[in-house]
């Protein structure tokens, strides 16, 4: 069981470039969610999913994008890198209020 | 603006003794959760407190929740090198789906 797993582990991206983080989750949650961490700012949340097929919008939506094709995997898509998104970005997914969280992926954006 | 806020945002004790974290609140939630963070890694539950209820133990931990002042704290009992770590608290609020982390408190247990 290897519960939330995240790809890649570490990226460094140039400004404008574009990106797709994947999270896969084997404990079949319904729910899914992106966040990103930065120092002093604990975590927000950028997009989430109730279920398959279905998205939203969390406190950080914008340069952004998701998709849940399938149950177990959730993708973030960053579309034109810049600086600003310089963070770590964890996955989590759920049944109901507890969360389990991936071991996330720290990008830069030069 | 963050729901919750942890304070201390940060704490320095020897092992064996008891840290006391706090986390305030601004709306009315579901229920109230802590996580904790070592350095590094992704976020692991750790318990979570309902709006009913005023006190809940696991193990070492010991969480209180008072609605009306809009606040919780955390103990962990007799604390070991191995709790260092950053405790976040995490707010579900009523009516809503989505949880609110606050910015988290780092603890850090010297041996």
């Amino acid at each position: 069981n290897a519960g939330v797993t995240q790809t890649p582990k570490f990226r460094v991206l140039k400004t404008g470039q574009s990106m797709t983080l994947l999270c896969a989750q084997d404990m079949n949650h319904e729910y899914m969610y992106w966040y990103r961490q930065d120092p002093g700012m604990g975590l927000r949340l950028i997009h989430y999913s109730v279920g398959e097929g279905t998205t939203a919008k969390g406190e950080v939506p914008d340069g952004y994008n998701v998709s849940r094709l399938k149950k177990q995997n959730f993708l973030l898509g960053l579309e034109s890198a810049a600086p600003s998104q310089t963070s770590v970005y964890f996955c989590a997914s759920s049944y109901s209020f507890e969360q389990y969280f991936g071991p996330g992926t720290r990008l830069t954006v030069t | 603006s963050q729901q919750g806020e942890e304070d201390p945002q940060a704490l320095s004790i020897q092992e064996g003794e008891n840290a006391t974290m706090n986390c305030s609140y601004k709306t009315s939630i579901n229920n109230l959760q802590w996580y904790r963070q070592n350095s590094g890694r992704g976020l692991v539950h750790l318990i979570l407190i309902r709006s009913n209820e005023r006190e809940k133990h696991s193990g070492r931990l010991r969480v209180t929740l008072d609605t009306s002042k809009k606040s919780s704290s955390l103990l962990i009992t007799a604390s070991r090198a191995a709790d260092t770590a950053s405790y976040f608290c995490a707010t579900a609020v009523t009516g809503g789906f989505k949880t609110i982390f606050g910015a988290g408190t780092r603890l850090f247990v010297k041996a």
